[in-house]
């Protein structure tokens, strides 16, 4: 059965660095997103992509983040200079199109920002 | 501003018997909800969805119902078995755009005796 994949599953890195979140969504889905969970919290939304292009974004998703398709297969997730609160796990999800709210989501990387 | 609501932050049930899980939402543009079941250290998976046309809809051992008055749903899973152990979310969505971004709710931690 077709899966989303991320990696890595855990990254550790120090506040201000930059690091690159990699998802692999199911091969013919149209529709990527990213969403974060901070521990003991709900999941919440990131960010939104298709067509190349976001199409929506949460309040979260400021100036320090960006987002990539840059081969036609990886969906990627950039954080420009980490924060401590970035702290969180950060789950990709691919949908197929039509009603796109059935998302598939991958198992997540945990990153800790020291 | 939980616009989505799980209360019960776990709930403990005996194999064999029934599971209740509750779900509130303030947001009226809500037409669309989810549930999503989630192991540790994997990503929420799909598990059943309802359209606000239908107050039940039904999945084997899983039935999500809708009260679109009080503004609430719940999802019954009958019987309950220990590989039901996890945490469910459940999520609401609504046009926006085109792009139908679900609100995800806390969680609820269900775990399942033998």
């Amino acid at each position: 059965e077709p899966e989303v994949t991320q990696t890595p599953s855990h990254q550790v890195t120090q506040m201000g660095q930059e690091v690159i979140l990699r998802c692999v969504p199911i091969s013919n889905h149209l529709y990527f997103y990213w969403y974060r969970q901070i521990l003991g919290q709900k999941v919440e939304f990131l960010v939104s992509f298709y067509n190349n292009e976001i199409s929506e974004k949460s309040e979260i998703f400021d100036d320090q983040f960006s987002v990539e398709r840059p081969d036609g297969s990886n969906f990627t997730l950039k954080i420009r200079s980490t924060k401590l609160e970035d702290s969180a796990m950060y789950f990709c999800a691919s949908a197929g199109g039509g009603r796109t709210d059935t998302q598939y989501f991958g198992p997540g990387t945990r990153l800790t920002v020291l | 501003d939980q616009q989505v609501k799980q209360n019960s932050p776990s709930l403990s049930v005996q194999e064999g018997r029934i599971s209740i899980l509750n779900c509130d939402y303030t947001n009226s543009m809500f037409d669309y909800f989810l549930w999503y079941k989630k192991y540790p250290a994997e990503g929420p998976t799909f598990l059943i969805s309802i359209s606000s046309i239908k107050d039940k809809n039904e999945d084997g051992r899983f039935t999500v119902f809708l009260n679109k008055s009080a503004k609430h749903l719940s999802l019954h899973i009958v019987p309950s078995q220990p590989g039901d152990s996890a945490v469910y979310f459940c999520a609401a969505s609504g046009a926006s755009g085109g792009s139908y971004i679900p609100t995800f709710g806390r969680g609820t931690s269900l775990i399942v005796h033998p």
